[in-house]
């Protein structure tokens, strides 16, 4: 079984701290990606990897940023969180030559 | 990536099949369709995906049309787990490079699924 775990579940952050998002996937694919969901507006794409060191901007990238230094572990960085960026962040991972994406569980980031 | 037309909401009776219908008329070619579902609180999970012909796996089957404009989701025995929210999403197959897996979600259809 493909498995993508998340760092947590539910985290609660203060404006302005640094937050740090952890996603670890087991099948060793080269593509992972970071999505928020909000309600009434979907699934939004943030960032992208398709190798190690190597990331692509999605469709909101503002205020977010990405490390991939291994295969396995892709990371989403709010340098300063503010209330906009609560919300439903999800991590999934695929492999090169296909659009199936495994998805973790999410983390749900209140930023107070 | 083509756009896609799902109904918002359907209801199934548990046991019976539940049928998930897409639109898709303007796919291409060389355009997949691939069908996610997500459960309530939990991230997105991958059903099936199929280009021409119609596909079976251990959680569903996809009928695509002949001219593939459009398709269903067939739940053969829907339980209460399938109760979630289905989407339909159109790729191009062959993009290469780092097109693979921007995947756009829509509003899906909000499937309940009944005892």
């Amino acid at each position: 079984d493909v498995k993508v775990t998340q760092s947590s579940r539910y985290l609660v952050k203060r404006t302005g701290e640094k937050v740090f998002l952890e996603c670890v996937q087991d099948m060793d694919h080269e593509n992972m990606f970071w999505y928020r969901q909000d309600p009434g507006l979907g699934l939004r794409l943030i960032y992208f990897s398709y190798d190690v060191k190597m990331k692509e901007k999605g469709d909101i990238p503002e205020g977010y940023s990405v490390s991939r230094e291994k295969k396995e572990r892709f990371s989403l960085i709010l340098e300063s969180a503010s209330t906009n960026q609560t919300s439903m962040y999800l991590c999934a991972s695929g492999p090169s030559d296909t659009d199936t994406q495994y998805f973790g569980p999410g983390t749900r980031l209140t930023v107070l | 990536d083509a756009k896609t037309t799902q109904p918002p909401s359907m209801d199934c009776a548990e046991g019976r099949a539940a049928n998930l219908p897409c639109n898709h008329s303007t796919i291409s070619g060389n355009e997949y369709v691939y069908w996610y579902r997500q459960i309530h609180s939990q991230g997105p999970q991958y059903i099936i995906h199929g280009l021409k012909n119609n596909e079976t796996n251990e959680m569903a089957s996809l009928i695509i049309t002949e001219d593939r404009k459009s398709s269903t989701l067939i739940l053969p025995h829907a339980t209460l787990r399938d109760t979630a929210v289905y989407y339909c999403i159109v790729r191009v197959g062959d993009a290469g490079g780092t097109s693979y897996g921007k995947l756009t979600f829509g509003q899906g259809t909000i499937l309940t699924v009944h005892p």
